[in-house]
C-alpha cells in the first residue's frame, strides 16, 4: 500500500461509546496529524506528532485522545463523543522540516455521533 | 498568525469553460501556499504549491496558481475545465519555521454540462 491509509471509513457511534480511528502511512514520513473537518468550516488541527513525540494540541477536548505508537501509526481514541463532535476526520502524514514536503491525507473517517 | 480567506463558496462553470477561484492570504513574511482538492468522500489531494522562484507555479490535472505578493493572493486557474473537476477546493498557507498549515473554508465547483 501506499500513501495514508485511514480505517474505518465510516463510524457511528453513541455517547457513552468508546471507539478509535486508525491511520497508517507508508511514506517514511516524520510527522503525523489529526484534522477536524466540518461543513463549510476551514480545517481545523487538532494534534501534530513530530518523531511521535506530540508538539500540538489546539485545545482539544479530553474525549478526544490520541496516540502515536511510532511514525507510521496513529491513533485518535474517542470516548463519551458529543453530537457536535459528528464530522470527517482526516489523518496527514508529512516529512517535517523539509522542504517541498506538503500534508498527504487520507480519505479520512465520517464519524456521526448519535 | 497566518490565515486564508476563500471569497467564494460556491462556483458553477460550464464545461469546457475557464475557472478561476481565489484565494487571499494573511501572513507576515513569505507564505509557503498550497492548492488541494477534495472529491466527494476523499481526501485532499495536493494540486500544487509556491514556495518561492517563478510565481506562476504549474500543478496536476492542468491547473496552474499565480502567486502576487503586493496582493496577498494565489490564485487558482484552469483554461478549460471537465465534469471531474467537480469538487471542493482548499487554498492553504504555512511559514517555512512552522509545520502547521491554515486552510481557507473551501469553494464548491459545480461544472454544468
Amino acid at each position: 500500500e501506499t500513501g495514508v491509509t485511514q480505517t474505518p471509513r465510516h463510524l457511528v457511534m453513541g455517547m457513552t461509546n468508546k471507539k478509535s480511528l486508525k491511520c497508517e502511512q507508508h511514506l517514511g514520513h516524520n510527522a503525523m496529524y489529526w484534522y477536524k473537518q466540518s461543513a463549510k468550516k476551514p480545517l481545523e488541527l487538532m494534534f501534530v506528532y513530530n518523531f511521535k513525540e506530540q508538539t500540538e494540541n489546539n485545545s482539544v477536548p479530553s474525549r478526544f485522545s490520541p496516540e502515536c505508537p511510532n511514525s507510521s501509526h496513529l491513533f485518535l481514541h474517542l470516548h463519551t463523543l458529543q453530537p457536535e463532535d459528528s464530522a470527517l476526520y482526516l489523518c496527514a502524514s508529512s516529512q517535517i522540516w523539509t522542504e517541498n514536503s506538503p500534508l498527504h491525507f487520507g480519505n479520512g473517517t465520517r464519524l456521526t455521533v448519535t | 498568525a497566518q490565515s486564508v480567506t476563500q471569497p467564494d463558496i460556491h462556483i458553477t462553470v460550464s464545461e469546457g469553460a475557464s475557472l478561476e477561484l481565489r484565494c487571499n492570504y494573511s501572513y507576515g513574511a513569505t507564505p509557503y501556499l498550497f492548492w488541494y482538492v477534495q472529491s466527494p468522500g476523499q481526501g485532499l489531494q495536493l494540486l500544487l504549491k509556491y514556495f518561492s522562484g517563478d510565481t506562476l507555479v504549474q500543478g496536476i490535472k492542468g491547473f496552474e496558481a499565480e502567486f502576487k505578493r503586493s496582493q496577498s493572493s494565489f490564485n487558482l486557474r484552469k483554461p478549460s475545465v471537465h465534469w471531474s473537476d467537480a469538487a471542493e477546493y482548499f487554498c492553504a498557507v504555512g511559514a517555512s519555521n512552522d509545520y502547521k498549515l491554515s486552510f481557507g473554508a473551501g469553494t464548491t465547483v459545480t461544472v454544468r454540462a
